[in-house]
């Protein structure tokens, strides 16, 4: 079975600076999905960047990019010029290509952006 | 952009009392998942239905059931509440062909 691990409970960086979330996952898998969600106090769960495992190339997506490292089975957030609005719980997630029902999260990094 | 409704947002019931959630995917979406949310844990899969059908079952106790009616929208019923069924409860929906999940905005059900 597939399982994702955030080994950061809790993260803190500075407003403006910039911030690494980590997360690894296990899978026998070739083809599969990784996500970035942010958890804000609303307790809505939003998008942040995705990545399709049989691309090379890192996504971006304005102030937030990933590090994905296929063979080390790596997918780590940052931030960049970190905003107070970033401060949210972070889950990473995990989804198989072959199995589109089941998205495995991790048990999430809570950010806290100092002023 | 429209996004996924979920209603009600919030709901305070009895134990063994039942409640029904309701979900409407994103236009177009043919597909809706359910996840529970307990209290500092993070989401866990229950139920999805694709195309009226249910396509794969989680951790969905037998308590609990759900369907997909023909406009898509979803409803996932929830009897003999329990203490442990307070939980933040996500619908999120996606085009069958991507595989990208969108959340609703959560339904909080206390159970005293």
């Amino acid at each position: 079975a597939q399982t994702v691990t955030q080994s950061q409970p809790e993260m803190s960086v500075q407003e403006a600076e910039t911030v690494t979330l980590s997360c690894t996952y296990d899978t026998s898998e070739s083809d599969y999905y990784l996500f970035w969600y942010k958890q804000p106090p609303s307790r809505q769960m939003i998008l942040v960047i995705r990545q399709e495992a049989y691309k090379q190339q890192n996504a971006t997506e304005n102030r937030f990019s990933v590090n994905f490292q296929k063979a080390a089975k790596s997918f780590s957030l940052k931030i960049s010029d970190s905003q107070l609005g970033d401060a949210a719980m972070y889950f990473c997630a995990y989804r198989s290509a072959y199995n589109n029902n089941d998205m495995r999260f991790g048990a999430g990094t809570r950010l806290t952006v100092k002023p | 952009a429209a996004g996924v409704i979920q209603s009600p947002r919030h709901l305070i019931k009895e134990k063994r009392e039942t409640a029904t959630l309701k979900c409407y995917p994103i236009p177009r979406h043919d597909t809706v998942y359910w996840y529970q949310q307990g209290p500092g844990q993070d989401p866990q899969f229950l139920i999805s239905f694709y195309e009226k059908m249910q396509s794969d079952k989680g951790s969905i106790p037998d308590r609990f059931s759900a369907q997909q009616f023909s406009d898509y929208h979803s409803e996932l019923n929830m009897s003999s509440l329990e203490l442990g069924d307070s939980a933040l409860y996500f619908c999120a929906s996606s085009l069958s062909i991507t595989d990208t999940q969108y959340f609703g905005p959560g339904t909080r059900l206390t159970v005293l």
